[in-house]
């Protein structure tokens, strides 16, 4: 089966912890991306990653940390830096490269993770 | 402010009528992206159009985009109570850009 997964699906931490988010993919691809969703809103990126090794903040990074050993994995560390850490977190893949670009492709998302920071 | 907004941001229709949403945007882009999550999922990715296609066409789905207003619909014909969900577009503005997404419609379709 090919796709990409994320765990755990639910995940609650005390205020002041840092929690790591796990993101797997068996696409071959070389893009990851991480969005959080608030209620009724919609997805804002928080980082990507073109290539191995590599990885650019997005609009809302504040907060959140990444590292992209590996091809097939993207996790992402919300820290107790971050104020408002309670959401639904969506991890994404694409083919994009650098030379057509991060979304010339569609991405593949994951099913989510939702953090309850309390 | 974003970049994709969604019209309505709900909709509430029978089963077997056609649902229409809109997309409309502020910059130059070039691409667009549907995509629809049921809730507490992912999103699956339904079409993108590119900057330089006008209308395209996925089995019951049909998405046009007009680069002079800057807008785009989709349109559901035949609505089926599972296409139940929310529907985002998301733009991509340039080459290298990233993908941008509006804040949804949520289409209720009742059996």
């Amino acid at each position: 089966d090919g796709g990409i997964t994320q765990s755990p699906k639910y995940l609650f931490r005390k205020e002041g912890q840092n929690v790591t988010l796990s993101c797997e993919q068996n696409l071959n691809h070389d893009a990851m991306y991480w969005y959080r969703q608030d209620p009724g809103q919609g997805l804002r990126l928080i980082y990507y990653s073109q290539i191995v090794n590599d990885f650019q903040k997005g609009d809302i990074a504040e907060g959140y940390s990444v590292s992209r050993e590996k091809k097939e994995s993207f996790p992402l560390t919300v820290t107790s830096a971050q104020k408002n850490p309670t959401a639904f977190y969506l991890c994404a893949s694409s083919i994009g490269n650098r030379g057509q670009g991060l979304s010339s492709y569609e991405q593949y998302f994951g099913p989510g993770t939702r953090l309850t920071v309390t | 402010s974003q970049q994709g907004e969604e019209d309505p941001q709900a909709l509430s229709i029978q089963e077997g009528e056609n649902a229409t949403m809109n997309c409309s945007y502020k910059t130059s882009i070039n691409n667009l992206q549907w995509y629809r999550q049921n809730s507490g999922r992912g999103l699956v990715h339904l079409i993108l159009i590119r900057s330089n296609e006008r209308e395209k066409h996925s089995g019951r789905l049909r998405v046009t985009l007009d680069t002079s207003k800057k807008s785009s619909s989709l349109l559901i014909t035949a609505s089926r109570a599972a296409d139940t969900a929310s529907y985002f577009c998301a733009t991509k503005r340039t080459s290298y850009g990233k993908l941008t997404f509006g804040q949804g419609t949520i289409l209720t379709v009742h059996p």
